[in-house]
């Protein structure tokens, strides 16, 4: 099995509502990374846990709350988000992040509209 | 110094062409240089990658073209056909560079009419 599983695919949300994405991998990866993806722009890096802990945060305001609860499984709270914050939401996996593979596997995403 | 150059931002080429992005970068710590494949509504999906110890390297129809010295590489797609329509992202990554935190090129969006 070597997907990532993104859920919902699509998610329309009020500036004021709270929600949740979700991703899952079953490839025994222990690094798990979270990207946004504006329309015809490279994938901008959010946030990287390796074995369950926080290793990377870019800068990313806090109503956007990531939580690694167990290997497999990555999600991301979504609270008083802005409409400038709608975008395809990337969760990617790798093997982990001192090893000499560096490939990373990418879910389908999550489309999120703000309004 | 953390950038990664690509162009042209978009490439329509016949069916059967070869088409060519090119990358360029000037951190000399990185030492991982892959391509990504997107389709509309994907994720990005891993093409081909080489290291700066081979100048070259093949895969099916994708082939990654390095030059060390100029810190410059590409991606050339022998005999592309209309399924090869996608964008594609250059990349790069050095152990050194926070466990192997990609950076990404801006992408080209190629399109191979039938």
């Amino acid at each position: 099995d070597t997907e990532v599983t993104q859920t919902p695919k699509h998610l329309v949300m009020g500036m004021t509502n709270k929600k949740s994405l979700k991703c899952e991998q079953h490839m025994g990866h222990r690094a798990m990374y979270w990207y946004k993806q504006k329309a015809k722009k490279p994938p901008e890096l959010m946030f990287v846990y390796s074995y369950e802990k926080l290793s990377i945060n870019e800068s990313v305001p806090s109503r956007f709350s990531p939580e690694c609860p167990n290997s497999s499984l990555l999600n991301l709270h979504l609270h008083a988000l802005q409409p400038e914050d709608s975008a395809l939401y990337l969760c990617a996996s790798s093997q982990d992040l001192s090893s000499r593979n560096e490939k990373l596997f990418f879910g389908s995403g999550t489309q999120l509209s703000v309004l | 110094q953390q950038q990664v150059k690509q162009s042209p931002q978009s490439l329509i080429v016949q069916k059967g062409g070869i088409p060519i992005i090119n990358c360029a970068y000037e951190n000399t710590a990185f030492d991982y240089f892959p391509w990504y494949q997107q389709f509309p509504g994907k994720g990005p999906a891993l093409l081909i990658a080489i290291r700066p110890d081979v100048s070259e390297k093949k895969e099916g129809r994708f082939t990654i073209s390095f030059n060390k010295s100029a810190k410059q590489f590409s991606l050339h797609i022998m005999d592309s056909q209309p399924g090869d329509s996608a964008t594609y992202f250059c990349a790069a990554s050095g152990v050194g560079n926070q466990g192997g935190k990609l950076i990404f090129g801006q992408g080209t969006e190629l399109s191979v009419k039938p």
